[in-house]
């Protein structure tokens, strides 16, 4: 059963504290995405990796986000420093490069104090 | 991104009972998605819709693609209970910049009572 996991589910950290984030793509998808979901902004993409190259990383803070993927079974997006608004669930959703379907992971639910 | 509109944000129905929810676009969209969220889980796709006019079921489930590819409705028939949860929908442009980025809705939540 080909599934998008993602680590941790949850964490709770305190600003300023770095944050990490990892996302194991289904094997052989060759697209990432990084959405951010929030009750106010709903769900808003961050990220966007296409044989692990950045296509599109145009809604994600500059100053404080960074996405990359090592390799082709890790995607990482790290905050640096946290802030309290960056409170939210972060998905990951992983597809083929030619179809129009995301699969996306469980989440990683962060909560920044 | 383009501003997707969903609605309605939320219905409380009797199980049973028909639903209907539809999101409008200003921009033309290639594909149409659905997607339905548990809590605590990631949004599932449903629906996909390809073409102009395209009219897809799954289950009790039937989606169309609007003529003028700025909107889209999702009908549930005769809904159950684990049809509770938010439901998405996603419009996709491909282009250079953004590839196969997609645009979501802010979703409509569903309740259903026994």
């Amino acid at each position: 059963d080909a599934r998008v996991t993602q680590t941790p589910r949850d964490k709770v950290t305190e600003m300023g504290q770095e944050v990490t984030m990892r996302c194991q793509p289904i094997l052989g998808h060759n697209t990432v995405f990084w959405y951010r979901q929030t009750m106010m902004q709903g769900l808003e993409l961050l990220a966007y990796f296409r044989n692990r190259a950045p296509l599109d990383d145009s809604g994600m803070p500059k100053d404080r986000f960074s996405a990359e993927m090592p390799d082709a079974t890790l995607a990482t997006l790290k905050i640096q420093p946290s802030e309290p608004r960056d409170s939210a669930v972060y998905f990951c959703a992983s597809g083929l490069d030619g179809g129009n379907e995301q699969f996306f992971g469980p989440g990683t639910r962060l909560t920044v104090l | 991104g383009q501003q997707l509109n969903q609605s309605p944000q939320s219905m409380f129905i009797q199980e049973g009972e028909d639903v209907s929810m539809n999101c409008t676009s200003s921009s033309i969209f290639n594909t149409w998605l659905w997607y339905k969220q548990d809590p605590g889980e990631g949004p599932v796709l449903l629906i996909a819709l390809y073409k102009a006019g395209e009219l897809t079921s799954n289950g009790r489930l039937t989606a169309q693609f609007g003529i003028t590819r700025k909107d889209s409705f999702l009908n549930i028939s005769a809904s159950i209970p684990s049809d509770v949860g938010i439901y998405f929908c996603a419009g996709q442009v491909l282009n250079s910049n953004s590839g196969y980025a997609l645009n979501f809705g802010k979703g409509t939540s569903l309740l259903v009572t026994p």
